[in-house]
Order: C-alpha cells, then sequence, then structure tokens
C-alpha cells in the first residue's frame, strides 16, 4: 500500500516563503504530485515531479528526492490567497490508471 | 473548455436510503475517477471508469458502485446509507488512464449528509 505524511498545519507571514514536506512509502511509484483546495473548493492540480530535482511554476516550486521518498512545495512571496489546504499524492505502479493516493493535507495560514 | 461538473451539489438522505451522484468530465476526457473526502480520512480513492470500464477500485464496501457512459458522464452508487457516509464526493476527469503524468481536474464535488 501506500502513505503519505506531511504537517497537518503551517502558519506564515504574508511576503515570506513557506515549505511544506511530504514523506511517502509506496510499492511502486511513478511521481508526486501537489493540489491546492480552498474552504469549500475542488482541489486544483499545481505540480508534478517524476524525477529528481526543483521545478518552478511562478511562485511555487516542488521538489522531489525519489532515493528519500520525500518531496517538498515551496511557496515564495506567500499572498492572502494562498491560505488553503495543500495535499501531496503519489500514483501507484501497480494497477494502472489514475489511482491517487492522497496525504493527509497541510493547511496552510497566511497572516499579515 | 467547461470544466468538471458535479450534480447535485448539496444532498440530504436519512439512513437507508440510497443515493446517485452524477459527474460530468471535461469534453475529450474519457478517464473519471471518484473521490470521498471527509475529515478524518481524507481524500480516499473510490473508483475510476475509462471508456466504460472500471479500471481501478479502493477499499470501499460493496455499497458503493459506479459506472460509466459512451460519452464518458459517470454516475457512482451508494445503497444502504450509514452515518459515516456523510462526506465531499469529488470527481475527477482527465483525457487518458494510463499516462503517469496525467492531470486530474477536479469537480466542485457533492455534498453529502446523512442524518
Amino acid at each position: 500500500g501506500q502513505s503519505l505524511e506531511q504537517p497537518s498545519e503551517v502558519t506564515a507571514v504574508e511576503g515570506a516563503i513557506v515549505q511544506i514536506n511530504c514523506t511517502y512509502q509506496t510499492s511502486g511509484f511513478y511521481g508526486l504530485s501537489w493540489y491546492q483546495q480552498h474552504d469549500g473548493g475542488a482541489p486544483t492540480f499545481l505540480s508534478y515531479n517524476a524525477l529528481d530535482g526543483l521545478e518552478e511554476t511562478g511562485r511555487f516550486s516542488s521538489f522531489l528526492s525519489r532515493s528519500d521518498s520525500y518531496g517538498y512545495l515551496l511557496l515564495q512571496e506567500l499572498q492572502m490567497k494562498d491560505s488553503a489546504s495543500y495535499f501531496c499524492a503519489v500514483r501507484a505502479l501497480t494497477g494502472g490508471g489514475n489511482k491517487l493516493t492522497f496525504g493527509t493535507g497541510t493547511q496552510l495560514k497566511v497572516e499579515l | 473548455k467547461a470544466g468538471v461538473t458535479q450534480t447535485p451539489r448539496y444532498l440530504i438522505k436519512t439512513r437507508g436510503q440510497q443515493v446517485t451522484l452524477s459527474c460530468s468530465p471535461i469534453s475529450g476526457h474519457r478517464s473519471v475517477s471518484w473521490y470521498q473526502q471527509t475529515p478524518g480520512q481524507g481524500l480516499q480513492f473510490l473508483f475510476e471508469y475509462f471508456s466504460e470500464t472500471q479500471r481501478n477500485k479502493g477499499n470501499f464496501p460493496g455499497r458503493f458502485s459506479g459506472r460509466q457512459f459512451s460519452n464518458s458522464r459517470s454516475e457512482m452508487n451508494v445503497s444502504t446509507l450509514e452515518l459515516g457516509d456523510s462526506a465531499l464526493y469529488l470527481c475527477a476527469s482527465s483525457v487518458s488512464s494510463d499516462t503517469p503524468q496525467e492531470t486530474q481536474y477536479f469537480g466542485p464535488g457533492t455534498r453529502l449528509l446523512v442524518l
């Protein structure tokens, strides 16, 4: 099976940088995805890492280390609208298809 | 292009009843996955349909079932509802089913309350 661990809550101030970590255990591994979900909203895709290293998309970056089974999401120049829950997710090799296993989510609170 | 739509958005049922939820994927998307989201268990995979065939199934009892139609629209059914079935049910669509980096696009969800 798969399991993913994330911190439950992170608080940061507007304009700061915050890192949300994710460690995973999986019997097979394609890549690590990150999703953002605002209260009452749908999860929206942020990034996907299949290879080791850093992927940058605007203010958001995502990192993966396959050897450490670890990844993180880096949010820069935090804005109030970034207050949301962030989920890492892995896709299993076995069974094929689009089955995603999600972490428990990290609630990010951005304060003034 | 319109996003994933789910109906109804809110639903109240009583224990023992059954419920059917509907999902219309993004045009051109052939894969539809269903997830249950609760405060205690987080986001959990229910099942995925691709070209009218179930490709994957999560660890849910047989009371949870689904199907997909030829136009890729999907329905999920929960029979003999229990209080613990109260959750946000999310549908996600993607173009295909086997591309590892395939992005899933989520709908707004159906919030089900079982009394």
